[in-house]
C-alpha cells in the first residue's frame, strides 16, 4: 500500500516559534508538494520539489521554507509562526513520469495552530 | 493566485441524478486531474486527462477537456450518498501541481 505520512496529526505552536512539519513517502516518487488548504479556498500551493534539493516556489511561499535533503522526506519550516499561518497543511508526491506529474498521493495532514 | 477555478461552489443532487462541475484555468498544461475528498479525510485521486486528449472515462466518471477554452468537466452519473464529498480538478503544468478551490457536492436519498 502506498502511503504519504506526515509526522504529526495536530499541532498547537506559539507566535514566533519555528515549526518543522516533516513528510515521507515510500514509493520512490520524485516530485512532493506541501498545500496550505483553508475552507472556501480550497488548496494552495506552498513548495515543490521535483528532485532531491530542487526546490521551486509555489503560490503561497511567503513566511515558508522548505528542505529536501533525502527523496523520500520533504519537510516544511516556518520560520516564525504567525496567526495567519493557522490552518490545515497537506503533504502529496507523485512520480514523474513523461507527463511530469502523475497521480498525487496525498497524507492525511497537519492541522496546525498557531497562538 | 490560483491556477484551476472550479464552477459551482456548491452542488446539491438527488440521488440517481448526474452531478457535472466544471474546471476553468489560465496557462498551458501537461495534463489535468480530478481529487475527491471526504469531509475530514485526505484527497484521493480520481482521473487524469492529458493535454492531447478530449475526453476520459473511468466507471461513473466522464471527463471533457477543451484546450482552447482552457476549461474541463466531471460528470458523475447515476449519482450515490457515497459520492457526497468536495472535488477539486488541478493543473499540472511542468512540475508544479495547482488546485483549484473546489466543488462542495451533497448527494440527498
Amino acid at each position: 500500500d502506498v502511503k504519504v505520512t506526515q509526522s504529526s496529526r495536530y499541532l498547537v505552536k506559539r507566535t514566533g516559534e519555528k515549526v518543522f512539519l516533516e513528510c515521507v513517502q515510500d514509493m520512490d516518487h520524485e516530485n512532493m508538494f506541501w498545500y496550505r488548504q483553508d475552507p472556501g479556498l480550497g488548496l494552495r500551493l506552498i513548495y515543490f520539489s521535483y528532485d532531491v534539493k530542487m526546490k521551486e516556489k509555489g503560490d503561497i511561499p511567503e513566511g515558508y521554507s522548505v528542505s529536501r535533503e533525502k527523496k523520500e522526506r520533504f519537510s516544511l519550516i516556518l520560520e516564525s509562526a504567525s496567526t495567519n499561518q493557522t490552518s490545515m497543511y497537506l503533504c502529496a508526491s507523485s512520480s514523474a513520469g513523461q507527463a511530469r506529474n502523475t497521480e498525487a498521493f496525498f497524507g492525511q495532514g497537519t492541522r496546525l495552530t498557531v497562538v | 493566485s490560483q491556477q484551476g477555478e472550479e464552477d459551482p461552489q456548491a452542488l446539491s443532487i438527488q440521488e440517481g441524478e448526474n452531478a457535472t462541475m466544471n474546471c476553468s484555468y489560465k496557462t498551458s498544461i501537461n495534463n489535468l486531474q480530478w481529487y475527491r475528498q471526504n469531509s475530514g479525510r485526505g484527497l484521493v485521486h480520481l482521473i487524469l486527462i492529458r493535454s492531447n486528449e478530449r475526453e476520459k472515462h473511468s466507471g461513473r466518471l466522464r471527463v471533457t477537456l477543451d484546450t482552447s477554452k482552457k476549461s474541463s468537466s466531471l460528470l458523475i452519473t447515476a449519482s450515490r450518498a457515497a459520492d457526497t464529498a468536495s472535488y477539486f480538478c488541478a493543473t499540472c503544468n511542468d512540475y508544479k501541481l495547482s488546485f483549484g478551490a473546489g466543488t462542495t457536492v451533497t448527494v440527498r436519498a
